[in-house]
C-alpha cells in the first residue's frame, strides 16, 4: 500500500490554458473523491466516483471542469480555459465502501494560474 | 449534515495532553463524528470517528457527550509533529461528502 498518489505536485499555467491532474488511489479502494482547497480554508467537495461511475458533482464544478475514472482505477481532473480563481490545491482521496468509511488523501496538486 | 463549531486555534506544550473541543448541537441520530487533521503541505489524515461511545486508537481518543451535542479529541502526549489543523466533521452513512470547516489550528511548542 503506497497510499494515494497525485501528479503533478505543482502546476503553474497561464490563464486560458487547459490543465489535467492525475490521481492514483489505493488499489483496492472503490470510491474516489476530488476536493479543492484554497488558502486558509478547509477542503471543499468537488465530485465523487464509485468504481467508474461519477455519482455526484458539486455546483462548484463548472462546465470547464471534467473528471473521469476509466475502468474504475486512476482518475483525471481536467480544467479547461483556466482562470485565476482556479488557483488552489486539488486533493484526491480514496476509500473502501463500508459502514466505517475513512478517506485517505493524497498530498494534492497545487495549481497556480498566472 | 450537521454543522460543527471549533475554536480557531489552541496551544499545547510538548508532552502534555491536547484536548480539542467540537460542538455539533444539531447532530442527528445516524450521524457520526469524524476527526481529520492536516499537516502543512499535506492532504488531510483520518484520525478517529465515533457514533455514541467513546473511542480510542493508536493516535487519539474521542469523547462524545451523552447527548451527542459535543465531543473532544484527546491527543494524550502531544509532540511537535502533532502541530496541524484539526477538523471535526459530522456526517451520515453513505459516501463521505465531508464538509470541512476551518478547523482548529493546534500549535505544539517545546
Amino acid at each position: 500500500d503506497t497510499g494515494v498518489s497525485q501528479d503533478p505536485r505543482h502546476k503553474i499555467t497561464k490563464r486560458g490554458q487547459n490543465v489535467t491532474f492525475r490521481c492514483d488511489p489505493i488499489s483496492e479502494h472503490n470510491r474516489l473523491y476530488w476536493y479543492r482547497q484554497t488558502l486558509g480554508q478547509g477542503p471543499e467537495f468537488l465530485t465523487y466516483f464509485q468504481n467508474e461511475a461519477q455519482l455526484e458533482k458539486s455546483r462548484l464544478l463548472s462546465d470547464r471542469f471534467s473528471a473521469e475514472r476509466p475502468k474504475g482505477s486512476f482518475s483525471t481532473l481536467e480544467i479547461q480555459r483556466t482562470e485565476q480563481g482556479d488557483s488552489a490545491m486539488y486533493l484526491c482521496a480514496s476509500s473502501l465502501r463500508g459502514a466505517d468509511e475513512k478517506l485517505f488523501f493524497g498530498s494534492g496538486t497545487q495549481l497556480s494560474v498566472l | 449534515d450537521a454543522k460543527t463549531t471549533q475554536p480557531t486555534s489552541m496551544d499545547c506544550a510538548e508532552g502534555r495532553a491536547a484536548n480539542l473541543p467540537c460542538n455539533h448541537s444539531t447532530i442527528s441520530g445516524n450521524e457520526y463524528v469524524y476527526w481529520y487533521r492536516q499537516i502543512h503541505s499535506q492532504g488531510p489524515q483520518y484520525i478517529i470517528h465515533g457514533l455514541k461511545n467513546n473511542e480510542t486508537n493508536e493516535m487519539a481518543s474521542l469523547i462524545i457527550t451523552e447527548d451527542r451535542k459535543s465531543s473532544t479529541l484527546i491527543l494524550p502526549h502531544a509532540t511537535l509533529r502533532d502541530t496541524a489543523v484539526y477538523y471535526c466533521i459530522v456526517t451520515g452513512t453513505g459516501f463521505q461528502k465531508l464538509v470541512f470547516g476551518t478547523g482548529t489550528r493546534l500549535l505544539v511548542s517545546p
